[in-house]
């Protein structure tokens, strides 16, 4: 199985300011790569697919880069809505795996 | 707008089969478009991508629950569902149903997933 790297695992940032997330991945994976954001006790929604992709109505202050097997997803202006964990998938190879998660915290 | 909806007992005992039912409305499952699959997540851990189900009832599931998991399709309801049969407390978890893209198979959809305890 690919495995997923996320760092961190918990950040805590200002409203307003440019957050970065990470996601390593164990072998190359190309383009393939979703990002996703889960609020407390609700279901993931997808933010960034095919790694840079902009989901429909997701905000534009999200985005995400990279490629092969460094990824990152950026917050550019946090805002308190922002308060969730975020998830990378890989979907280059079965089976599809997730990274543990970073939390989010509003300073 | 698809909509997928979770249905099952929120409880089962060890070493009994755990069964859940995904209501699909907004999309045929019959098609070719979608992968239909089921994603876990256990109280304060991360997510566990578990199988598929795709046209024709054509199923994929991960290598560490294959030997106890089924997805089936029932395309008169438009439905999906899992099957785990020998649980133990660490099947405890969210259990969501969601689609995939077949294209680009990330989770476009997510059900709003359902608590199943496992405990005596």
């Amino acid at each position: 199985d690919i495995q997923l790297t996320q760092s961190p695992s918990t950040l805590s940032a200002f409203v307003g300011d440019r957050v970065t997330i990470t996601c390593r991945a164990s072998q190359s994976i190309s383009w393939s790569l979703a990002w996703y954001q889960q609020k407390p006790g609700k279901a993931p929604k997808v933010l960034i697919y095919k790694a840079s992709r902009l989901e429909s109505f997701v905000p534009g202050r999200f985005s995400g880069s990279g490629s092969g097997t460094e990824f990152t997803l950026t917050i550019s202006s946090l805002q308190p809505d922002d308060l969730a964990t975020y998830h990378c998938q890989q979907y280059k190879s079965f089976p599809w795996t997730f990274g543990q998660g970073t939390h989010v915290e509003i300073k | 707008q698809v909509q997928l909806q979770e249905s099952g007992p929120g409880l089962v005992k060890p070493s009994q089969t755990l069964s859940l039912t995904c209501s699909v409305s907004g999309a045929s499952i019959s098609s070719g478009d979608f992968y239909w699959t089921w994603i876990r997540q256990p109280p304060g851990k991360g997510l566990e991508w578990l199988g598929y189900t795709y046209f024709r009832g054509t199923t994929y599931y991960n290598p560490s629950l294959e030997s106890r998991l089924t997805i089936s399709q029932d395309t008169p309801k438009n439905q999906f569902s899992l099957r785990l049969t020998s649980v133990t407390a660490a099947d405890t978890a969210v259990y969501y149903c969601a689609k995939e893209p077949y294209l680009d198979p990330y989770v476009e959809d997510w059900g709003q997933g359902t608590l199943v305890t496992v405990s005596s």
